[in-house]
């Protein structure tokens, strides 16, 4: 079955920690994001990737990281930068490109419950 | 800041009844709206999709959108104590940065719904 896993499913950060939050897929989908999700918010975009090696702030960036070395796989680094980073962390995709009705329909993997002790 | 708008709710309606949900947004140059459930402590789940004015039907789900007045809402009828989630709306606008267009998700409504 096709579809994105995230891992692991909670984590726990002690303060000054740089932890990494994995994201795989296996859709053949061209684009990738990272959300974050606060208690009673919406989703509010991290970082997000178009194609293999390039990668674009969202609106929240600070004291994050990411990479793209692989179309299948964008993980997330919460630096010890970040100052309040306990949050539920969400990985999409979608099949990417900048044309076309369903290039930007995004689908989610289940999520990382981050919590710093 | 481009917005998107919802009630947080929250919406309780009876079984059997129909739901209605709405959303408002800023950008009035967005061509995507998305709702997407997300059940408590699980990962968002897009139901509708819609890119132009009207009606969308799918199952007990509808989706109306009207571009002129920047505004999208949910119909679910026959509603179930299964659909009790919180429901996202999720616009595709220009980026904060202004660099990009990207989905920008409202707030959520949460809806019970009473058997």
């Amino acid at each position: 079955d096709g579809g994105i896993t995230q891992s692991p499913k909670y984590l726990f950060r002690k303060e000054g920690q740089n932890v990494t939050l994995s994201c795989e897929q296996n859709l053949n989908h061209d684009a990738m994001y990272w959300y974050r999700q606060d208690p009673g918010q919406g989703l509010r975009l991290i970082y997000y990737s178009q194609i293999v090696n390039d990668f674009q702030k969202g609106d929240i960036a600070e004291g994050y990281s990411v990479s793209r070395e692989k179309k299948e796989s964008f993980p997330l680094t919460v630096t010890s930068a970040q100052k309040n980073p306990t949050a539920f962390y969400l990985c999409a995709s979608s099949i990417g490109g900048t044309s076309g009705a369903s290039y930007n329909e995004q689908v989610f993997g289940p999520g990382t419950r981050l919590t710093v002790l | 800041q481009k917005e998107v708008e919802q009630n947080s709710g929250p919406l309780s309606v009876p079984e059997g009844a129909i739901a209605s949900l709405n959303c408002t947004y800023s950008d009035r140059g967005s061509q995507s709206f998305f709702w997407y459930r997300q059940y408590s402590g699980k990962s968002p789940e897009l139901i509708m999709s819609i890119y132009s004015n009207g009606d969308k039907e799918d199952g007990r789900f509808t989706a109306q959108l009207n571009k002129a007045s920047q505004y999208v809402s949910l119909l679910i009828r026959d509603s179930q104590p299964s659909d009790s989630a919180t429901y996202l709306c999720a616009v595709n606008m220009i980026s904060f940065s202004g660099s990009a267009r990207q989905l920008t998700f409202g707030s959520g409504t949460q809806l019970t719904v009473l058997p």
